[in-house]
């Protein structure tokens, strides 16, 4: 059991870039989410999903596409990434709309 | 909407000390949930504690209890005989539970524990 896991760990992108990132978990929950921290931000919703097929804006949707094909994964993606994307990004799980469990997170740089 | 607030950015305490992060909060829907989370330095979030807005007692979990004052809209992470290991960022959350709200952040308190 793994909990919930994010790939890559670490990335470095160009301004322009393209990039996706993955969430997955194995614990059967219902609700994902992608997170942003920026330091003396604490953690800002990008977008959820409350269920396969289903995903909502967060509170900083700008620049994001996120996609729920499959119940265990959530899938984040910058189309064309800028150096104000640069920051750590969390994913995190929900059985419903109780306890968010997070993945170990990815630190992305734009140059 | 919902709003949490946490407004000490870093805080020291002695080791075997007891310590008290503070959590206000702010809701109109009277069903809701409030959550601690410890972020150390290695980045990850771990999951502390909850307290539900119609529980009657104040949650505990091992050295850490949530001081629940509902009238005064507070939700304070009290740490028992802290070590050294809880040095760490802290952060409350909340969500509402009509709809599919997702949880609000508080930016955070950094607490820094000394031998």
């Amino acid at each position: 059991n793994a909990g919930v896991t994010q790939t890559p760990k670490f990335r470095v992108l160009k301004t322009g870039q393209s990039m996706t990132l993955l969430c997955a978990q194995d614990m059967n929950h219902e609700y994902m989410y992608w997170y942003r921290q920026d330091p003396g931000m604490g953690l800002r919703l990008i977008h959820y999903s409350v269920g396969e097929g289903t995903t909502a804006k967060g509170e900083v949707p700008d620049g994001y596409n996120v996609s729920r094909l499959k119940k265990q994964n959530f899938l984040l993606g910058l189309e064309s990434a800028a150096p104000s994307q640069t920051s750590v990004y969390f994913c995190a799980s929900s059985l419903l709309a109780d306890t968010q469990y997070f993945g170990p997170g990815t630190r992305l740089t734009v140059l | 909407a919902q709003k949490i607030t946490q407004t000490q950015p870093g805080m020291f305490v002695q080791e075997k000390e007891a310590v008290t992060l503070d959590c206000t909060y702010d809701t109109s829907d009277p069903s809701y949930g409030l959550f601690w989370y410890k972020q150390p330095s290695s980045g990850e979030m771990i999951f502390l504690i909850y307290q539900g807005s119609y529980d009657q007692q104040n949650a505990t979990e091992g050295r850490y209890s949530l001081n629940f004052q509902k009238a005064r809209k507070s939700a304070n992470l009290v740490i028992s005989a802290s070590q050294l290991g809880d040095s760490a960022m802290y952060f409350c959350a909340m969500r509402d539970f009509s709809g599919n709200t997702p949880l609000v952040f508080g930016k955070g308190t950094r607490l820094s524990v000394i031998a």
